[in-house]
């Protein structure tokens, strides 16, 4: 089946620093992919949607000065997130879609972030 | 927008018993209804998923029911095993962009 990798798996960072954390689709072109924020016990937050060659659309709320998205590749989204605080500790996990019309998100595997 | 609700957010069973988790859709243009299964630590995996022109899929021990006029469909795990512990998210989503809806997610606990 399609096969989404996300890097790292976990990271601490100082509080000021930045962190880029990578989402790859391993076998299949993902002209979509989405990027979410999870807290302890909660559902999926959707943070933004990137397509291949464009910028991304970040949900209300969400500032994209600081978590910056770029799809440069139809296999490859990164966000970084920029000037850590410990606030922005928590999991993120992306997916990826292989086309326009509606079928199964393949998600990553999560990042969890530490900011200390 | 889309609201998609989820019940019960936590769910304990015997192992062999079944469980069910439902979720409700507010937005009728919704067409496909994923169901994802994350452990602890990983990302959501695909575990089930149906059309809205179907209503029922089974895949062994899993089935997914819909009911378009109500706007609800439900999960329904048979003859439950410990590994079926986890929290399961059910999502909805339109022909439109991917955009995905997911539910509260449930906690669901098999008990040896």
């Amino acid at each position: 089946g399609a096969v989404v990798s996300q890097h790292p798996s976990w990271v601490i960072c100082k509080s000021g620093t930045s962190v880029k954390i990578e989402c790859r689709s391993l076998d299949f072109q993902a002209t979509t992919m989405f990027w979410y924020r999870q807290f302890p016990k909660q559902s999926l937050m959707l943070m933004a949607t990137s397509n291949e060659g464009s910028k991304a659309t970040y949900e209300q709320g969400v500032e994209k000065d600081k978590f910056l998205i770029n799809h440069a590749s139809l296999t490859l989204s990164t966000l970084t997130v920029t000037s850590a605080h410990p606030e922005d500790s928590s999991f993120y996990i992306c997916s990826a879609g292989a086309g326009p019309l509606i079928g199964p998100l393949h998600f990553g595997n999560g990042t969890r972030l530490t900011v200390t | 927008g889309e609201n998609v609700e989820q019940h019960p957010s936590t769910l304990s069973v015997q192992e062999g018993d079944s469980a069910v988790i439902k979720c409700t859709y507010s937005d009728s243009a919704s067409n496909y209804f994923p169901w994802y299964k994350q452990e602890l630590g990983k990302g959501p995996q695909l575990i089930i998923d149906i059309r809205s022109n179907v209503g029922e899929k089974k895949d062994q021990r899993i089935a997914v029911t819909l009911n378009k006029t109500a706007k609800h469909f439900s999960l329904h795990i048979t003859e439950t095993q410990p590994e079926d512990s986890a929290v399961y998210f059910c999502a909805a989503s339109k022909n439109t962009g991917n955009q995905f809806y997911f539910g509260t997610g449930t906690s669901l606990t098999v008990i040896p």
